[in-house]
Protein backbone atom coordinates (compact mmCIF):
# COMPACT_ATOMS: atom_id res chain seq x y z
CA UNK A 1 0.00 0.00 0.00
CA UNK A 2 0.54 4.10 -0.38
CA UNK A 3 3.42 4.57 2.35
CA UNK A 4 4.15 8.42 3.63
CA UNK A 5 7.53 8.67 5.78
CA UNK A 6 7.72 11.42 8.22
CA UNK A 7 11.25 12.36 9.65
CA UNK A 8 11.81 13.62 12.73
CA UNK A 9 9.74 11.36 14.59
CA UNK A 10 10.25 13.19 17.59
CA UNK A 11 11.98 17.06 18.10
CA UNK A 12 13.17 18.54 21.30
CA UNK A 13 14.97 21.95 20.74
CA UNK A 14 15.31 25.52 22.60
CA UNK A 15 13.08 28.26 21.61
CA UNK A 16 13.79 30.36 18.83
CA UNK A 17 15.20 27.53 17.33
CA UNK A 18 13.58 26.87 13.60
CA UNK A 19 12.23 22.83 13.09
CA UNK A 20 12.39 21.36 9.74
CA UNK A 21 9.94 18.31 9.33
CA UNK A 22 10.03 16.38 6.12
CA UNK A 23 7.31 14.31 4.55
CA UNK A 24 7.63 12.21 1.64
CA UNK A 25 5.59 9.58 -0.59
CA UNK A 26 7.91 6.81 -0.97
CA UNK A 27 5.99 4.43 -3.81
CA UNK A 28 3.63 7.20 -5.27
CA UNK A 29 3.35 10.08 -6.72
CA UNK A 30 2.25 12.84 -3.98
CA UNK A 31 0.63 15.43 -6.11
CA UNK A 32 -1.33 16.94 -2.86
CA UNK A 33 0.55 17.05 0.76
CA UNK A 34 -1.63 18.18 3.50
CA UNK A 35 0.37 19.61 7.02
CA UNK A 36 -1.97 18.88 9.72
CA UNK A 37 -1.34 19.47 13.77
CA UNK A 38 -2.99 18.01 16.57
CA UNK A 39 -3.38 19.07 19.61
CA UNK A 40 -3.36 16.14 23.03
CA UNK A 41 -6.54 14.35 23.01
CA UNK A 42 -8.17 16.33 19.77
CA UNK A 43 -8.91 16.06 16.16
CA UNK A 44 -6.30 16.75 13.32
CA UNK A 45 -6.89 20.23 12.41
CA UNK A 46 -5.53 20.88 8.92
CA UNK A 47 -2.93 23.50 8.28
CA UNK A 48 -2.08 24.06 4.94
CA UNK A 49 -2.43 22.07 1.74
CA UNK A 50 0.47 21.96 -1.10
CA UNK A 51 0.68 21.50 -4.43
CA UNK A 52 4.07 20.50 -6.31
CA UNK A 53 5.67 23.03 -7.59
CA UNK A 54 3.24 25.88 -6.27
CA UNK A 55 2.76 28.13 -3.22
CA UNK A 56 1.06 26.18 -0.01
CA UNK A 57 -2.81 27.45 0.58
CA UNK A 58 -3.06 27.71 4.77
CA UNK A 59 -6.05 27.90 6.55
CA UNK A 60 -7.66 30.80 8.14
CA UNK A 61 -5.49 31.50 11.34
CA UNK A 62 -2.76 29.53 10.47
CA UNK A 63 0.86 31.97 10.28
CA UNK A 64 2.71 32.08 6.62
CA UNK A 65 5.32 33.06 8.02
CA UNK A 66 5.69 30.91 10.97
CA UNK A 67 4.96 27.58 9.31
CA UNK A 68 6.87 27.85 6.32
CA UNK A 69 5.83 24.95 3.26
CA UNK A 70 7.90 23.25 0.38
CA UNK A 71 6.47 21.51 -2.18
CA UNK A 72 9.22 20.75 -4.30
CA UNK A 73 9.08 17.71 -5.31
CA UNK A 74 6.29 14.77 -6.59
CA UNK A 75 7.29 13.41 -3.11
CA UNK A 76 8.63 15.34 -0.27
CA UNK A 77 7.47 18.51 1.34
CA UNK A 78 8.80 20.18 4.15
CA UNK A 79 7.17 22.04 7.13
CA UNK A 80 9.40 24.74 8.74
CA UNK A 81 8.91 25.68 11.85
CA UNK A 82 10.62 29.20 12.26
CA UNK A 83 11.84 30.76 15.32
CA UNK A 84 9.68 28.56 17.44
CA UNK A 85 8.57 28.95 20.80
CA UNK A 86 7.01 26.79 23.59
CA UNK A 87 3.17 27.43 22.45
CA UNK A 88 4.31 25.72 19.00
CA UNK A 89 4.74 22.49 20.96
CA UNK A 90 2.53 19.70 19.21
CA UNK A 91 2.18 16.34 16.97
CA UNK A 92 2.26 17.57 13.58
CA UNK A 93 0.85 14.98 10.95
CA UNK A 94 1.47 15.13 7.12
CA UNK A 95 -0.49 13.57 4.46
CA UNK A 96 -0.37 12.82 0.66
CA UNK A 97 -2.52 12.31 -2.20
CA UNK A 98 -1.81 10.97 -5.95
CA UNK A 99 -3.30 13.70 -8.49
CA UNK A 100 -7.00 11.81 -7.97
CA UNK A 101 -8.95 14.08 -5.64
CA UNK A 102 -11.41 11.04 -4.85
CA UNK A 103 -8.73 8.85 -3.29
CA UNK A 104 -7.71 8.96 0.59
CA UNK A 105 -4.99 10.36 2.26
CA UNK A 106 -2.07 8.25 3.43
CA UNK A 107 -0.83 9.53 6.89
CA UNK A 108 2.43 9.94 8.55
CA UNK A 109 3.49 8.64 11.82
CA UNK A 110 3.79 12.24 12.94
CA UNK A 111 6.05 14.56 14.66
CA UNK A 112 6.22 15.17 18.32
CA UNK A 113 7.75 18.98 18.52
CA UNK A 114 8.76 19.93 21.91
CA UNK A 115 9.72 23.53 22.54
CA UNK A 116 11.39 24.18 25.93
CA UNK B 1 -20.41 24.23 6.16
CA UNK B 2 -19.40 20.40 6.82
CA UNK B 3 -18.99 18.66 10.62
CA UNK B 4 -18.44 15.07 11.89
CA UNK B 5 -20.03 14.09 15.58
CA UNK B 6 -18.12 11.34 17.10
CA UNK B 7 -19.64 9.45 20.41
CA UNK B 8 -17.36 10.39 23.06
CA UNK B 9 -14.87 8.31 24.34
CA UNK B 10 -12.99 6.45 26.18
CA UNK B 11 -14.99 3.36 25.00
CA UNK B 12 -13.86 0.93 27.20
CA UNK B 13 -14.59 -2.99 26.18
CA UNK B 14 -13.26 -6.23 27.75
CA UNK B 15 -12.40 -8.98 24.48
CA UNK B 16 -14.55 -10.65 22.31
CA UNK B 17 -17.29 -7.73 23.36
CA UNK B 18 -19.30 -6.33 20.04
CA UNK B 19 -17.90 -2.61 19.38
CA UNK B 20 -20.46 0.54 17.97
CA UNK B 21 -18.86 4.15 17.09
CA UNK B 22 -21.36 6.09 16.41
CA UNK B 23 -20.71 9.18 13.74
CA UNK B 24 -22.58 11.13 12.22
CA UNK B 25 -22.29 14.10 9.42
CA UNK B 26 -22.95 17.10 7.94
CA UNK B 27 -22.10 18.35 4.01
CA UNK B 28 -22.77 20.52 1.09
CA UNK B 29 -22.44 18.00 -1.08
CA UNK B 30 -21.68 14.40 -1.61
CA UNK B 31 -18.82 13.26 0.23
CA UNK B 32 -17.02 10.12 0.70
CA UNK B 33 -16.57 9.22 4.48
CA UNK B 34 -13.46 7.31 6.44
CA UNK B 35 -12.47 5.67 9.33
CA UNK B 36 -8.82 6.33 10.27
CA UNK B 37 -7.60 4.51 13.52
CA UNK B 38 -4.34 6.16 15.03
CA UNK B 39 -2.30 3.96 17.54
CA UNK B 40 -0.57 5.66 20.39
CA UNK B 41 2.72 8.17 19.10
CA UNK B 42 1.96 7.28 15.48
CA UNK B 43 0.19 8.75 12.50
CA UNK B 44 -3.56 7.71 11.75
CA UNK B 45 -3.67 4.80 8.93
CA UNK B 46 -6.92 4.17 6.77
CA UNK B 47 -9.05 2.01 8.28
CA UNK B 48 -11.83 1.61 5.88
CA UNK B 49 -14.19 4.08 3.65
CA UNK B 50 -17.27 4.25 1.65
CA UNK B 51 -17.86 6.20 -1.55
CA UNK B 52 -21.33 6.62 -2.13
CA UNK B 53 -24.62 5.82 -0.25
CA UNK B 54 -24.80 2.33 1.22
CA UNK B 55 -21.54 1.62 0.22
CA UNK B 56 -20.35 -0.89 3.15
CA UNK B 57 -16.62 -0.40 4.02
CA UNK B 58 -14.65 -3.45 5.90
CA UNK B 59 -11.50 -4.31 6.52
CA UNK B 60 -10.19 -6.18 9.70
CA UNK B 61 -12.94 -7.19 10.79
CA UNK B 62 -14.51 -3.67 11.19
CA UNK B 63 -17.18 -2.36 9.12
CA UNK B 64 -19.59 0.71 8.32
CA UNK B 65 -22.36 1.67 6.29
CA UNK B 66 -22.64 4.79 4.31
CA UNK B 67 -26.51 5.62 5.60
CA UNK B 68 -27.63 9.12 3.29
CA UNK B 69 -30.93 8.76 4.99
CA UNK B 70 -29.65 9.22 8.91
CA UNK B 71 -26.49 10.78 7.50
CA UNK B 72 -24.25 8.35 9.60
CA UNK B 73 -21.33 6.03 9.35
CA UNK B 74 -21.22 4.21 12.62
CA UNK B 75 -18.37 1.46 12.97
CA UNK B 76 -18.71 -1.98 14.38
CA UNK B 77 -16.38 -4.72 14.70
CA UNK B 78 -18.40 -8.28 16.06
CA UNK B 79 -15.70 -8.95 18.64
CA UNK B 80 -12.72 -6.88 19.76
CA UNK B 81 -8.97 -7.74 20.55
CA UNK B 82 -6.57 -5.89 23.12
CA UNK B 83 -4.81 -4.83 19.78
CA UNK B 84 -7.93 -2.78 18.77
CA UNK B 85 -7.18 -0.36 21.35
CA UNK B 86 -6.36 2.82 19.46
CA UNK B 87 -7.99 6.39 18.93
CA UNK B 88 -10.69 5.89 15.98
CA UNK B 89 -11.87 9.19 13.77
CA UNK B 90 -14.30 9.35 11.35
CA UNK B 91 -13.66 11.78 8.40
CA UNK B 92 -15.30 12.84 5.46
CA UNK B 93 -13.85 13.78 2.08
CA UNK B 94 -16.44 16.99 0.50
CA UNK B 95 -15.46 20.00 -1.75
CA UNK B 96 -15.46 23.27 0.38
CA UNK B 97 -17.84 25.62 -1.16
CA UNK B 98 -15.64 28.33 -0.14
CA UNK B 99 -12.08 27.10 -1.49
CA UNK B 100 -13.57 24.62 -4.27
CA UNK B 101 -10.89 22.35 -2.51
CA UNK B 102 -11.53 18.67 -1.71
CA UNK B 103 -10.57 18.61 2.35
CA UNK B 104 -10.77 16.39 5.18
CA UNK B 105 -12.90 16.97 8.07
CA UNK B 106 -12.34 15.20 10.91
CA UNK B 107 -14.70 14.31 14.06
CA UNK B 108 -12.51 14.49 17.26
CA UNK B 109 -11.49 10.74 18.11
CA UNK B 110 -13.44 8.10 20.32
CA UNK B 111 -10.40 6.40 22.25
CA UNK B 112 -11.05 2.51 22.36
CA UNK B 113 -9.47 0.79 25.55
CA UNK B 114 -9.79 -3.14 25.25
CA UNK B 115 -9.27 -5.35 28.14
CA UNK B 116 -8.48 -9.14 28.26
Amino acid sequence: GAVVSQHPSRVICKSGTSVKIECRSLDFQATTMFWYRQFPKQSLMLMATSNEGSKATYEQGVEKDKFLINHASLTLSTLTVTSAHPEDSSFYICSARDGIEDQPQHFGDGTRLSIL
Amino acid sequence: GNSVTQMEGPVTLSEEAFLTINCTYTATGYPSLFWYVQYPGEGLQLLLKATKADDKGSNKGFEATYRKETTSFHLEKGSVQVSDSAVYFCALSDRNVDTGRRALTFGSGTRLQVQP
